[in-house]
């Protein structure tokens, strides 16, 4: 079975440019979830969905950040404007239960130049 | 902010001792997860412990969990080389509208020397 699948894997962009980064969680799974992880804050966790729905969107950062679950198999994550400071690994996890263990796909790591 | 703290921050050891990493937190919990992280990659799931258990094990892994100090401790028996990673701590709400909401601490970072 594969697993959580990122994408892209790297992005390299310049200030004030749309980002849109990408997640296909297990089949079967209905909790999702997007974290950042930056040396400084760690692991964030931005926003997490069960069962498509958003449950708490409180870790986003701010308007720039948007998230979207239009089915089960697919989630998007943009960031539009992207700042320098939004330069992290952006991770998603699913699960196949709420509170249940996560599985974490390989991450985006993000440059904004 | 995160709810899971842990310390220490970074523990070095010889290949063949034990590494224990202790986690603290701060309100209910559903659950208390810990997680492996290899440089580069995603995180790793370890062990789950419900708030109704006090101990588990997997192999080399013993996990404790004491609710009334809200802290839970992993530990690695006969640690490899291999085990050299960063490890967290995660939990889970334990109720409400954030019912399983996973947040997770700034982790141990471990390193063991052959």
């Amino acid at each position: 079975d594969a697993g959580v699948i990122q994408s892209p894997r790297h992005e390299v962009t310049e200030m004030g440019q749309e980002v849109t980064l990408r997640c296909k969680p297990i089949s079967g799974h209905n909790s999702l979830f997007w974290y950042r992880q930056t040396m400084m804050r760690g692991l964030e966790l931005l926003i997490y969905f069960n069962n498509n729905v958003p449950i708490d969107d409180s870790g986003m950062p701010e308007d720039r950040f948007s998230a979207k679950m239009p089915n089960a198999s697919f989630s998007t994550l943009k960031i539009q404007p992207s700042e320098p400071r939004d330069s992290a690994v952006y991770f998603c996890a699913s699960s196949p239960h709420r509170a249940g263990e996560l599985f974490f796909g390989e991450g985006s790591r993000l440059t904004v130049l | 902010s995160q709810q899971g703290e842990e310390d220490p921050q970074a523990l070095s050891i010889q290949e063949g001792e034990n590494a224990t990493m202790n986690c603290s937190y701060k309100t209910s919990i559903n659950n208390l997860q810990w997680y492996r992280q290899n440089s580069g990659r995603g995180l790793v799931h370890l062990i789950l412990i419900r708030s109704n258990e006090r101990e588990k094990h997997s192999g080399r892994l013993r996990v404790t969990l004491d609710t009334s100090k809200k802290s839970s401790s992993l530990l690695i028996t006969a640690s490899r080389a291999a085990d050299t990673a960063s490890y967290f701590c995660a939990v889970a709400n334990a109720g409400g509208t954030s019912y399983g909401k996973l947040t997770f601490g700034q982790g141990t970072i471990l390193t063991v020397h052959p």
